[in-house]
């Protein structure tokens, strides 16, 4: 079974410092997508930045990027000029064919 | 049509009590999922549809619990003798499977359920 690890429960930074939130996988398949989400408090979970396993190629939206390494099955977001409004949940997700699979999530708190 | 909307957002209800919710999703979006979440933690997964067929259904989908897409559109989710338990966030998804999306899929805003 597919699962989604984030080790840090909660992270806080300054405004306009670069973080990186970590995560790990365990599949046993090659091809799958792998994606962050954005939960802001008491609001609408929102896709921040999706990678394709095939592609090599880091993934890459504006100030979000994606440390992308297949072999060793990690898939950290990091956030660059970290802005007030980056306060939020983060979820890792791992999805095959059918559903997808979310970590517990790590708490990022942007400090003024 | 801007997203998935899901009906009610807030639902108090009594332990024992049954109650209903109700999830449209994306117009052309042929999977539509039902998460599970409480405070703290990430999504479960309960359940999810592909067209009108009931695809898969979580060990966390106890018999109180049923979803139903009968024209391949809305969802409903029908929790039956509600318990304390039950108190979370219910999300309902839904994503376009072959489109250019791949597999990402569009929360709605969920439906927050407290049980007294």
């Amino acid at each position: 079974a597919q699962t989604v690890t984030q080790s840090q429960p909660e992270m806080s930074v300054q405004e306009a410092e670069t973080v990186t939130l970590s995560c790990t996988y365990d599949t046993s398949e090659n091809n799958y997508y792998l994606f962050w989400y954005k939960q802001p408090p008491s609001r609408q979970m929102i896709l921040v930045i999706r990678q394709e396993a095939y592609k090599q190629q880091n993934a890459t939206e504006n100030r979000f990027s994606v440390n992308f390494q297949k072999a060793a099955k990690s898939f950290s977001l990091k956030i660059s000029d970290s802005q007030l409004g980056d306060t939020a949940m983060y979820f890792c997700a791992f999805a095959r064919d059918d559903k997808i699979i979310f970590g517990k999530g790590t708490r990022l708190h942007i400090l003024p | 049509d801007t997203g998935v909307s899901q009906d009610p957002r807030h639902k108090i209800t009594k332990r024992g009590q049954n109650v209903t919710f109700r999830c449209d999703p994306i117009s052309e979006h042929n999977r539509l999922y039902w998460y599970r979440q409480t405070l703290g933690q990430g999504p479960e997964f309960l359940t999810y549809f592909q067209n009108e067929a009931q695809l898969e259904k979580s060990r966390l989908l106890s018999d109180r619990f049923s979803a139903e897409r009968p024209k391949g559109s809305f969802s409903t989710l029908e929790i039956q003798r509600t318990e304390q338990g039950d108190s979370a966030m219910y999300l309902c998804a839904s994503s376009l499977v072959g489109g250019v999306s791949g597999n990402t899929i569009y929360f709605g805003e969920g439906s927050w359920l407290t049980v007294v």
